[in-house]
């Protein structure tokens, strides 16, 4: 398996739910990444793990809770959204050591109403 | 990580060589120059990377500078699907020292658009 499987594809929410994209990996991978993408812009990091342990959070809001369940699993918990979060959230993997390549997931579209 | 500089836009005809310049002035001498690709509404794919010598994969090729003040990356066939923004990036390898993951940082990058 040499894939990043994200889900769900494309998500819809109101400022009040709470939501959750999930992402998964079975290539050994022991670091993971959230990335954000606005339409026409570059994709913008938001958490890296290591080894299961946050090691970077570029700074943001508390309304995006990240979650490393195990080795093979990223979990992204939404809540109390802003319109201005809607994009597409992108997850990846690398290994550890040597990692020259990193393996993105398609993507969770993410529309906030 | 060192700053990269991409033309916004370039167009190839379907069939000839691709040839996609990056300027990284400030880089330094244990960072890697990486190239990936986003295809619409796809995430970003991995092409190839370097540090100071040409490479080539079955994708592509690299051509870094001997300053390594810049690159290039070649496309030698370029198909209607090789239409995407290409981003270069500069950055150390991942986990070299401590374990601890290194994050890549995307530029602006250049759409590639590959015509009929």
């Amino acid at each position: 398996d040499t894939e990043v499987t994200q889900t769900p594809k494309h998500l819809v929410m109101g400022m009040t739910n709470k939501k959750s994209l999930k992402c998964e990996q079975h290539m050994g991978h022991r670091a993971m990444y959230w990335y954000k993408q606005k339409a026409k812009k570059p994709p913008e990091l938001m958490f890296v793990y290591s080894y299961e342990k946050l090691s970077i959070n570029e700074s943001v809001p508390s309304r995006f809770s990240p979650e490393c369940p195990n080795s093979s699993l990223l979990n992204l918990h939404l809540h109390a959204l802003q319109p201005e979060d809607s994009a597409l959230y992108l997850c990846a993997s690398s290994q550890d050591r040597f990692s020259y390549g990193y393996t993105f997931g398609s993507g969770t579209r993410l529309t906030v109403v | 990580d060192a700053k990269t500089t991409q033309p916004t836009s370039m167009d190839c005809a379907e069939g000839r060589a691709a040839n996609l310049p990056c300027n990284h002035s400030t880089i330094s001498g244990n960072e890697y120059v990486y190239w990936y690709r986003q295809i619409h509404s796809q995430g970003p794919q991995y092409i190839i990377h370097g540090l100071k010598n040409n490479e080539t994969n079955e994708m592509a090729s690299l051509i870094i500078t001997e300053d390594r003040k810049s690159s290039t990356l070649i496309l030698p066939h370029a198909t209607l699907r090789d239409t995407a923004v290409y981003y270069c990036i500069v950055s150390l390898a991942p986990g070299i020292s401590s374990g601890s993951a290194r994050q890549l940082t995307f530029g602006s990058g250049t759409q590639l658009t590959v015509l009929p």
